[in-house]
């Protein structure tokens, strides 16, 4: 029973495509990020939503569109890919005890 | 500007000792602090929550500490082993429910 699960885990595709990472939390907690893992390491969050409404927007480029159908899913879209795309994304989900619990990543390679 | 620093990219220590990991913050006022693990191609996991009112928390082998004075969070891996080695990330909620992370030690523990 994986509480965050995101697909596809991993994903190479080429510059200029469109692609989609899914995530769903079987938690039922109210809020759902997702976060960008760089080559160094550096976890760096993206968006923030609570009950399907936008609460963080970080300096993401608006090539990246995260939509959310219902509290427990939170999918990020991403138009025109570039290199510099190429990361880990982890979602997450948070739960009354501010604890975060992380999806396993997608792992993304723009060519 | 808030930065949240961790002490070393990488630490090794030998196995049986105490791993002693470090966690700075500045422009920061967080009401806790969380530890987390991460290993080798997967997602980060939540360890330990301390918050601002406690001076230490515990946790099997685990030790924690929050010096809000100092702005620093000490977090202490007793009689460590092999199986400890991975990248422990500290993180703190910065606002609106957003929590930050810092960029992680890489701790080996040498058999």
């Amino acid at each position: 029973d994986t509480a965050v699960s995101q697909t596809p885990k991993y994903l190479v595709t080429q510059m200029g495509n469109d692609k989609s990472i899914k995530c769903e939390q079987n938690l039922g907690h109210d809020t759902m990020y997702w976060y960008k893992q760089d080559s160094k390491k550096f976890l760096k969050i993206m968006f923030s939503y609570n009950n399907k409404e936008l609460i963080i927007n970080e300096t993401v480029p608006n090539r990246f569109s995260p939509k959310s159908p219902d509290k427990a899913h939170l999918n990020l879209h991403i138009n025109s890919l570039e290199l510099g795309d190429s990361a880990v994304y982890f979602c997450a989900s948070r739960a009354d005890s501010d604890t975060i619990y992380f999806g396993e990543g997608s792992w993304l390679t723009v060519v | 500007s808030q930065k949240i620093e961790q002490n070393s990219e990488a630490l090794n220590i030998q196995e049986g000792k105490t791993a002693t990991l470090t966690c700075n913050y500045t422009n920061y006022s967080p009401a806790y602090l969380q530890w987390y693990r991460q290993d080798p191609g997967r997602g980060p996991v939540f360890l330990l929550l301390i918050r601002e009112n406690e001076k230490e928390k515990r946790k099997e082998r685990l030790k924690v500490t929050f010096d809000t004075t100092l702005k620093q969070s000490l977090f202490h891996i007793t009689a460590s082993q092999p199986a400890d080695s991975a990248t422990y990330l500290c993180a703190l909620e910065s606002s609106a429910r957003q929590l930050t992370f810092g960029s992680g030690t890489q701790l080996t523990v040498l058999p």
